[in-house]
């Protein structure tokens, strides 16, 4: 299974700003997700992070809001923009596998004042 | 539409007690199906997977078979640890080679020594 690393853990936010998530994984991976995970409720799926190409989204989630980059096959990075109380969330990073699971990254828990 | 319902937590234990925790779903064609778990303060791991129906997953002590009958995919133990205590995310895959996940809302597990 693959190794995936973000970064912040976590962040304490003010209304208004953006906060960029970070995911790194130790091998190359075609698939990669971005999910988010609000208090007390399942995982939903923002957005398909694809390589060279813009990000394929989710119903509700749309680029300005939360724009990811993907410039090679080991990372990516989710920003999270103008950020409301609403925003406050676990996002999570995911990789597929080739035998169809899904790896998950640490989460960022970010909350937004 | 495809669609997880799990039982509602948090369920609480005593050490050694047996373990169920409910998953239902709904889904057109043939899914595979994933029990997840979430530790205080880390990422989700994946603890089980089944892909065809009467397929049996097991992993730490942890059962669930996939039943197509019910349309059941309900995750046992039979001695539970306190170590045990996170929350539990039954999913499914809608088809093979789709990464789009639909996640239960999670179950939180106690168990007290």
């Amino acid at each position: 299974s693959a190794v995936i690393s973000q970064k912040p853990s976590r962040d304490i936010c003010q209304r208004g700003t953006s906060l960029t998530i970070q995911c790194q994984v130790d091998s190359q991976v075609t698939m990669m997700f971005w999910y988010r995970q609000q208090p007390g409720q399942s995982l939903t799926l923002i957005a398909t992070a694809n390589q060279g190409s813009e990000a394929t989204y989710e119903s509700g989630f749309v680029i300005d809001k939360f724009p990811i980059s993907r410039p090679n096959l080991t990372f990516s990075t989710l920003t999270v923009s103008n950020m409301s109380p609403e925003d406050s969330s676990i996002y999570l990073c995911s990789v597929g596998s080739n035998t169809g699971e899904l790896f998950f990254g640490e989460g960022s828990r970010l909350t937004v004042l | 539409g495809n669609s997880v319902t799990q039982m509602e937590g948090p369920v609480t234990l005593s050490e050694e007690a047996f373990l169920t925790i409910n998953c239902t779903y709904t889904a057109t064609g043939y899914p595979s199906l994933f029990w997840y778990v979430q530790y205080p303060g880390e990422g989700l791991q994946l603890l089980l997977k089944a892909t065809k129906a009467d397929d049996k997953g097991s992993n730490k002590g942890f059962e669930a078979t996939y039943r197509k009958e019910t349309t059941s995919f309900h995750l046992e133990k039979g001695s539970v640890q306190v170590s045990d205590s996170a929350v539990y995310f039954c999913a499914l895959s809608p088809s093979s080679g789709t990464y789009k996940y639909i996640f239960g809302t999670g179950t939180r597990l106690k168990v007290l020594a």
